[in-house]
């Protein structure tokens, strides 16, 4: 089975800083995919970013990079340039990679994320 | 549709009360899964549907829930005899879900369940 971990129930930044989400995982499996969502008050649950295992160039959208280390297991989440509708829950996940069928996401227990001005 | 719709957005029940939740996806979405939110919470996997076929329903925590997408389009999830610790956020997701590929999930606004 899976788990995954965050460590940091809750965060807070000013607007225009960078924050770093942390998140650890524990798998025996060697493909595998990784998430973040967040998860604003209205509670619609949206994808950021997302990491293929099997590539080693870190995933990145915009303000939002990830620093994926295989061997430690570690995914964390970088927000540059952080913006007041950054507030959210933000929830790092794991998918198993199938064939034939889809997989079921793992989530963590959150970060409460809160820019400031 | 524009996105994944859920029904309804709020329940209250009686303990012992049967309750019904349903999800509409996005139209052409092959998977549909249902996940169970506890307050301060991740989400936690319930059951998976692929078109009508329910494949994996290990998170159902009880004989109590069942879930069903008989045309393998809109979903019911039902809690029978609903007891306090299915207070809960249940989330809808669905994606595309091409063999072989991973689809991103998207998710619904969830119903927030308060068992009285």
């Amino acid at each position: 089975a899976q788990t995954v971990t965050q460590s940091q129930p809750e965060m807070s930044v000013q607007e225009a800083e960078t924050v770093t989400l942390s998140c650890t995982y524990d798998t025996s499996e060697s493909n595998y995919y990784l998430f973040w969502y967040k998860q604003p008050p209205s509670r619609q649950m949206i994808l950021v970013i997302r990491q293929e295992a099997y590539k080693q160039q870190n995933a990145t959208e915009n303000r939002f990079s990830v620093n994926f280390q295989k061997a430690a297991k570690s995914f964390s989440l970088k927000i540059s340039d952080s913006q007041l509708g950054d507030t959210a829950m933000y929830f790092c996940a794991f998918m198993r990679s199938n064939t034939g069928t889809a997989s079921k996401l793992t989530f963590g227990t959150g970060t409460r994320l809160q820019v400031t001005l | 549709g524009a996105g994944v719709s859920q029904s309804p957005r709020y329940k209250v029940a009686k303990r012992g009360q049967d309750v019904a939740l349903r999800c509409d996806p996005i139209s052409g979405h092959v998977s549909l899964f249902w996940y169970q939110q506890a307050l301060g919470q991740g989400p936690e996997f319930l059951t998976y549907f692929q078109n009508e076929a329910q494949l994996d329903k290990s998170g159902l925590p009880s004989d109590r829930f069942f879930a069903e997408r008989p045309e393998g389009s809109v979903s019911t999830l039902k809690i029978q005899r609903t007891q306090q610790e299915d207070s809960a956020v249940y989330l809808c997701a669905s994606s595309l879900g091409d063999t072989g590929v991973v689809r991103e999930q998207y998710f619904g606004p969830g119903t927030r369940l308060t068992v009285t």
